[in-house]
């Protein structure tokens, strides 16, 4: 079945380093890519997207790539802050159920000053 | 995101009961969605609808049922069925141009005592 796998499950970093969170996915009719970002007790925020068509985009500190080849998509944060600090989940869209995404089961990013 | 709201943001239930979840959304989008979050795991979706009066099981149905009678409407009932309730439940819709980008709500927290 359709199935995302997220890594790592828990990533620690110094202020101002830079993070990578990869994902891969099952579904080659997948066309859509976005990351949340979950804070503890709060709604996931989409901060980044992507699609199919594109193979990166950035806006500001965040990056996403993608290789359709590979099925492949990765988040990469630059200059991380204390404030950066969460869940981080990554979607795709799914063949069927509508416009329905399945997730990755999320990476807790720490960044410590 | 601002336009939906889920209510209540708490809920306690007792073994054996039925519980209903609201969701609204005055975005006027077409599709709305319920999934269901568990530490340490991706958000699971549990029922989708993309039009008024039709909606689909999503992955993990058995013990909920739903509704679609108002387009900003779309209610979650957690039956006594489901055997392990206590979670996050989150409610979204997406935009009716056809976009994927999913809105969440803020989140109702379903505790079984």
């Amino acid at each position: 079945g359709e199935n995302v796998e997220q890594h790592p499950s828990t990533l620690s970093v110094q202020e101002g380093d830079s993070a990578v969170i990869k994902c891969t996915y099952s579904d080659s009719a997948s066309n859509y890519f976005p990351w949340y970002k979950q804070e503890l007790g709060k709604r996931p925020q989409l901060i980044i997207d992507i699609r199919s068509n594109v193979g990166e985009k950035k806006d500001q500190r965040i990056a996403v790539t993608l290789n359709k080849t590979a099925k492949h998509f990765s988040l990469h944060i630059t200059e991380t802050q204390p404030e950066d600090s969460a869940v981080y989940f990554c979607a795709a869209s799914r063949r069927q159920a509508g416009t329905a995404l399945i997730f990755g089961k999320g990476t807790t990013l720490s960044v410590s000053s | 995101d601002g336009g939906i709201t889920q209510s209540p943001k708490y809920l306690f239930r007792k073994e054996g009961q039925n519980v209903t979840l609201s969701c609204e959304q005055n975005l006027n989008h077409d599709a709305m969605y319920w999934y269901r979050q568990d530490p340490g795991q991706g958000l699971r979706l549990i029922y989708y609808s993309q039009i008024v009066n039709d909606f689909q099981k999503g992955d993990i149905a058995e013990g909920y049922s739903v509704s679609r009678e108002k387009k900003e409407s779309f209610p979650l009932t957690v039956t006594s069925a489901q055997k392990n309730p206590t979670a996050f439940y989150l409610c979204a819709s997406t935009p009716t141009s056809g976009r994927d980008t999913q809105y969440f709500g803020p989140g109702t927290r379903l505790t079984v005592l």
